[in-house]
C-alpha cells in the first residue's frame, strides 16, 4: 500500500492567518491526489482534486500543489468555519489510502 | 448531484456480522463505469476505505479487510450493501458510503453519505 505521511498532526491558528499542511507519499502518485475538509459529525467534504483543481463552490484561499511524493495545501487568511480536519487522499494506485489528518484549531 | 444515506442497525455483537445499506437518489448505482464504496472512520481517528462495487457487481476490496467483507449491489432499489464479518471492537466506527469516479477517478470520493455509527458491543 502506498503510505500518505501528513503532517502536522495539528496545529493552532488565528483568524486570517496564512496555514500549509503537508502530505508525502511513500511513492510517486503523479497528481492523483485529493483534499478533504472535515467537521465534527459530518461527512469528508471535498476541496481539491488532481493535487491543485479547486472544487467548483471551495473559496479560492484554498490552494494545493505538489506532484510526485510531496503534496501541500495552503488556506491564506483562515477564517472561522476553516476550523476542521484535513486529510489527503491518494488515488493513484490500489488501495486508496488517506494520510492521518491535520486539525486545524483556533489559537 | 447524487444523494447517498446509510442504514442498519447501530450496535452488533461480536463475532456477528456488520450489515449496511446504501440508498443512492439522483443518480443510479449501474450508470456507466462508476464505483460505489465503503469508507469508515474509528472514533477519533482518520479514514479507511472498505471496499467498492462498479458495473453491476464486481467488486475491489482493501486487502487488510478482504478476507471479512463481502459489497453488494441491488439495481432494482438502487442500494448497494456491505457485510463485515466476524466483528470486534477495533470494526467500531462511522461508516460511510460515496460514490467514486471512474476509470482513472476510481479511486476518488465526490459524493458521501451523512455516515452511520456501528457499535460492536455485547
Amino acid at each position: 500500500d502506498i503510505q500518505m505521511t501528513q503532517f502536522p498532526s495539528s496545529l493552532s491558528a488565528s483568524v486570517g492567518d496564512r496555514v500549509t499542511i503537508t502530505c508525502r507519499a511513500s511513492q510517486d502518485i503523479r497528481e492523483d491526489l485529493g483534499w478533504y475538509q472535515q467537521k465534527p459529525g459530518r461527512a469528508p467534504k471535498r476541496l481539491i482534486h488532481a493535487a491543485y483543481v479547486l472544487q467548483s463552490g471551495v473559496p479560492s484561499r484554498f490552494s494545493g500543489r505538489g506532484s510526485g511524493t510531496e503534496f501541500s495545501l495552503t488556506i491564506t487568511s483562515l477564517q472561522p468555519e476553516d476550523f476542521a480536519t484535513y486529510y489527503c487522499l491518494q488515488y493513484n494506485t490500489y488501495p486508496p489510502t488517506f494520510g492521518q489528518g491535520t486539525k486545524v484549531e483556533i489559537k | 448531484q447524487p444523494q447517498l444515506q446509510e442504514s442498519g442497525p447501530g450496535l452488533v455483537k461480536p463475532s456477528e456480522t456488520l450489515s449496511l445499506t446504501c440508498t443512492v437518489s439522483s443518480d443510479s448505482v449501474n450508470r456507466g463505469s462508476y464505483y460505489w464504496g465503503w469508507v469508515r472512520q474509528p472514533p477519533g481517528k482518520g479514514l479507511e476505505w472498505i471496499g467498492s462495487v462498479y458495473n453491476g457487481g464486481s467488486t475491489s476490496y482493501n486487502p487488510s479487510l478482504k478476507s471479512r467483507v463481502t459489497i453488494s449491489v441491488d439495481t432494482s432499489r438502487n442500494q448497494f450493501s456491505l457485510n463485515l464479518s466476524s466483528v470486534t471492537a477495533a470494526d467500531t466506527a462511522v461508516y460511510f458510503c460515496a460514490r467514486q469516479g471512474s476509470g482513472n477517478w476510481r479511486y476518488y470520493f465526490d459524493y458521501w453519505g451523512q455516515g452511520i455509527l456501528v457499535t460492536v458491543s455485547s
